[in-house]
Order: structure tokens, then C-alpha cells, then sequence
């Protein structure tokens, strides 16, 4: 299995900030990594696909970049409702695993 | 607009068998590949399998081969997850969704059901 390694696993920041996320495969993925938010007690909805493919409906304010095994999910300024649990996922080869989350909260 | 409905919450005990369900609407279900993810309580996403309800090819997880049975039915667009003995370790969220292209697993799953709960008793 490819292993997916978020950093961090959680995160303070305040409304307004900029916040980096990073997600590490343990071997190439090329491009095929995947971006969902999670807020409690709802199902993960996705935000960027293909690294760096903005989700129809996805404020701009949310991006990603990398190939290979480093990828990043950045947040430009924090807004109120943008505080929730991030994960990674490649889907390059089954079974498609997910990084283990980066919990996002408000400082 | 695409909408996948899952079947409601489940309480059991361990040993008995369940089966939930995830009924898909609005898009051709046949042919998309439909994913099955758990979440137990205050922990992340776990991809179990995939089947692609056209020709009913399925994929699991090591991790999930054996102790469950991913299935389809296309003629009602519905995909299960079923147990034949449950477990405590079980007990989590059950998540379906839906790979984003046509005919594909390399995308990422674009719309998901509301979740499943189940909860089972030792």
C-alpha cells in the first residue's frame, strides 16, 4: 500500500491567515492526489483534485500544488467556516489511501 | 443533481450479520465506481473497496479483504457493504461515494452519501 503522510496533524491559526499543508507519499504518485474538508458530524467534501484542480463550487481562496510524493493544500486567508479536519488521498494505485488528517482550529 | 442516500443508523450485536445500503440518483449509475469509507469515532478515513456497478468489478483494501462483501444492484442503482459476523472494532461511520469520471478510479470520489452508523455491542 502507498502510505500518505500529512504535517501537520494539527494546526492553530487565526481568521485571516495564510496556512500551508503538506501530504507525503511514500513512493510517485504523479498527480493523483486529492484534497477533502471534513466538518464534524458531516461527510468529507472534496476541494481539490489532480493537485492543484480547483472543485467546482470551491472558493478560490483554497490551492494546490506538488507531483511525485510532495504535495500541499494552502488556504490564502483563513476564513471562519474554512476551520474543519483536511485529508490527502492518492488514488494512483488501490487501495487508495488517505493521509490521517490535519485538524485545523481556530487560535 | 447526483445524490447518494444511505440507508439509516444500525445498532447489533457481535456475531450477527448487516448489510447498509447507498442509493445513487440523478447520474448513470452504471457507470461510475462507487467507494465504501470508514470512520471510526474520533479517528480518519479508511478506503475498504470500490465496485464499478456496470459489470460488478470490485476492489478491496488488504486491510478489509474477507470481512466485508462489496455488492451492487444496478437495476435499483443501489451499492451494499455487507458483514456476515460482526465486530466491536466495527462499530464506526459507514461513508459511500463516488468516484468524479466516467468509468474511472483514478479521480477522486466527488459526491458522498450522508453516512452510516454503526454501533456494535459485544
Amino acid at each position: 500500500d502507498i502510505q500518505m503522510t500529512q504535517s501537520p496533524s494539527s494546526l492553530s491559526a487565526s481568521v485571516g491567515d495564510r496556512i500551508t499543508i503538506t501530504c507525503r507519499a511514500s513512493q510517485s504518485i504523479s498527480s493523483y492526489l486529492h484534497w477533502y474538508q471534513q466538518k464534524p458530524g458531516k461527510a468529507p467534501k472534496l476541494l481539490i483534485y489532480s493537485a492543484s484542480s480547483l472543485q467546482s463550487g470551491v472558493p478560490s481562496r483554497f490551492s494546490g500544488s506538488g507531483s511525485g510524493t510532495d504535495f500541499s493544500l494552502t488556504i490564502s486567508s483563513l476564513q471562519p467556516e474554512d476551520f474543519a479536519t483536511y485529508y490527502c488521498q492518492q488514488s494512483y494505485s488501490a487501495p487508495n489511501t488517505f493521509g490521517q488528517g490535519t485538524k485545523l482550529e481556530i487560535k | 443533481e447526483v445524490q447518494l442516500v444511505q440507508s439509516g443508523a444500525e445498532v447489533k450485536k457481535a456475531g450477527e450479520s448487516l448489510k447498509i445500503s447507498c442509493k445513487g440518483s440523478e447520474y448513470s449509475f452504471t457507470g461510475y465506481w462507487i467507494g465504501w469509507v470508514r470512520q471510526m469515532p474520533g479517528k480518519g478515513l479508511e478506503w475498504m473497496g470500490i465496485i464499478y456497478p456496470g459489470d460488478s468489478d470490485t476492489r478491496y483494501s488488504p486491510s478489509f479483504q474477507g470481512q466485508v462483501t462489496i455488492s451492487a444492484d444496478k437495476s435499483i442503482s443501489t451499492a451494499y457493504l455487507q458483514w456476515s459476523s460482526l465486530k466491536a472494532s466495527d462499530t464506526a461511520i459507514y461513508y459511500c461515494a463516488r468516484h468524479q469520471e466516467w468509468g474511472s478510479s483514478f479521480q477522486p470520489f466527488d459526491y458522498w452519501g450522508q453516512g452510516t452508523l454503526v454501533t456494535v455491542s459485544s
